[in-house]
């Protein structure tokens, strides 16, 4: 099977835009789970999405949001942004339910906010 | 508010010794704790996990064990290799959704030959 893939890898953008960073999960999973990874803070959860809901939220603004869509790719947007949400951004997926549900990484998209 | 506690942060070792990395984690609830190793520029890989209802795990050269009235598990690598070098993540479930980890602050191993 095909692995987790992001897209864009990178992007580069100015304070106050907006991006919008696209996943796509391992063929079957459901689930599609959003991080931060920054060398001060490491991996931080922003959010999981499950059957086109969000189950799970982690302790980021209302700048960071998410969705999915019925074929399980998800989507996350950051609004306004700040110098601060400069980061790896990696979602993972997985097929909850089954006793071997792990989580599966893509690449990540690297995000430099100038 | 929730948190895993991952020690030490950097840890070298010579080639053929054993590296152990240790967490603790505050959810009582967590119930699956899978470690990841992420080499530069890739993504995290999943090289072992564990469940709640078991002690230990092993995978060839790697074990991982678990102390859930302590809240706390444990990595080990025996007989290391270069290639072994890497930051290492452990990582807890938050209120038993397995949607949601929280990681540790990694720990980066060297291992020298």
């Amino acid at each position: 099977k095909a692995g987790v893939t992001q897209t864009p890898r990178y992007l580069i953008k100015t304070r106050g835009q907006q991006v919008t960073l696209s996943c796509s999960p391992i063929s079957g999973h459901r689930s599609v789970s959003w991080y931060q990874q920054t060398p001060g803070q490491g991996l931080q959860f922003l959010f999981e999405y499950f059957s086109e809901t969000q189950r799970n939220k982690g302790n980021f603004p209302g700048r960071f949001s998410g969705r999915q869509f019925s074929n399980s790719r998800s989507e996350m947007n950051v609004s306004t942004l700040e110098l601060g949400d400069s980061a790896l951004y990696l979602c993972a997926s997985s097929f909850p339910g089954q006793r071997t549900d792990t989580q599966y990484f893509g690449p990540g998209t690297r995000l430099t906010v100038l | 508010g929730e948190n895993v506690e991952q020690h030490p942060s950097t840890l070298s070792v010579q080639e053929g010794d054993s590296a152990v990395i240790k967490c603790t984690y505050s959810d009582s609830a967590s119930n699956y704790f899978p470690w990841y190793k992420q080499e530069l520029g890739k993504r995290p890989q999943l090289i072992i996990d564990i469940r709640s209802n078991v002690g230990e795990k092993k995978d060839q050269r790697i074990a991982v064990t678990l102390n859930k009235t302590a809240k706390h598990f444990s990595l080990h690598i025996t007989e290391t290799q270069p290639e072994d070098s890497a930051v290492y993540f452990c990582a807890a479930s938050i209120g038993g959704s397995q949607g949601n980890l929280i990681f540790g602050k990694g720990t980066k191993l060297s291992v020298k030959p």
